[in-house]
């Protein structure tokens, strides 16, 4: 049973470039959440999808989109990046309200 | 406002001794869940264990319980007998609200190192 799956694992880009990352979540599960995790610190939600649709976000700017395809994997765009963006990007799939299982993560280095 | 705070950047223990990461929240919500979570170094959040604001019993998994004293809003990890794999960062996290009103994000902690010595 395949776990949740992110990709890529690492991505370099450059000041006001755009970037997609993807996540197929658990089997079974019908929801993804996204977060942030900069060096040191704990993850930030950014949002969450359900049934193709932004169901909560968090406090994060309008450059950071996302979106849900019928067979629940997502993608996390972000747009004019920042140096501020460099951060590993975890994403979260679950079940209704039970826990939440995390992929390896995508690091993305801005530069 | 909610917040989670680990006072612990780094703990060392012995191989097969007990540890404690301590972990305090805020929240004005009678109705929340709890979680820690296991990241190792190559970045996947683990989930270890979760305990709901109206359990009873402080909740266990394996080497793992939680010691849940809701009147001085803590939730400690305790991890018995540790092993050398058990080398990694933890979190402590909150979910607000439960069941039909919980909230769907998680609010983290900034995490404790933790090392095991052999």
């Amino acid at each position: 049973d395949a776990g949740v799956t992110q990709s890529p694992t690492h991505l370099i880009k450059t000041r006001g470039q755009q970037v997609t990352l993807r996540c197929s979540p658990k089997s079974g599960h019908d929801t993804v959440s996204w977060y942030q995790q900069a060096l040191g610190q704990g993850p930030q939600f950014i949002f969450q999808y359900y049934e193709e649709e932004e169901r909560q976000r968090g406090n994060f700017p309008d450059r950071f989109s996302g979106h849900q395809f019928p067979n629940y994997s997502s993608e996390l765009n972000v747009n004019a990046l920042l140096l501020g963006d460099s951060a590993l990007y975890l994403c979260a799939s679950s079940f209704y309200r039970t826990e939440a299982f995390f992929g390896q993560g995508t690091r993305l280095t801005v530069v | 406002a909610q917040k989670i705070t680990q006072t612990q950047p780094g703990m060392f223990v012995q191989e097969k001794e007990a540890v404690t990461l301590d972990c305090t929240y805020d929240t004005s919500d009678q109705s929340y869940g709890l979680f820690w979570y296991k990241q190792p170094s190559s970045g996947e959040m683990i989930f270890l264990i979760y305990q709901g604001s109206y359990d009873e019993q402080n909740a266990t998994e394996g080497r793992y319980s939680l010691n849940f004293q809701k009147a001085r809003k803590s939730a400690n990890l305790v991890i018995s007998a540790s092993q050398l794999g058990d080398s990694a960062m933890y979190f402590c996290a909150m979910r607000e609200g439960e069941g039909m009103d919980s909230s769907y994000k998680l609010i983290f902690g900034s995490g404790t190192r933790l090392l095991v010595r052999p």
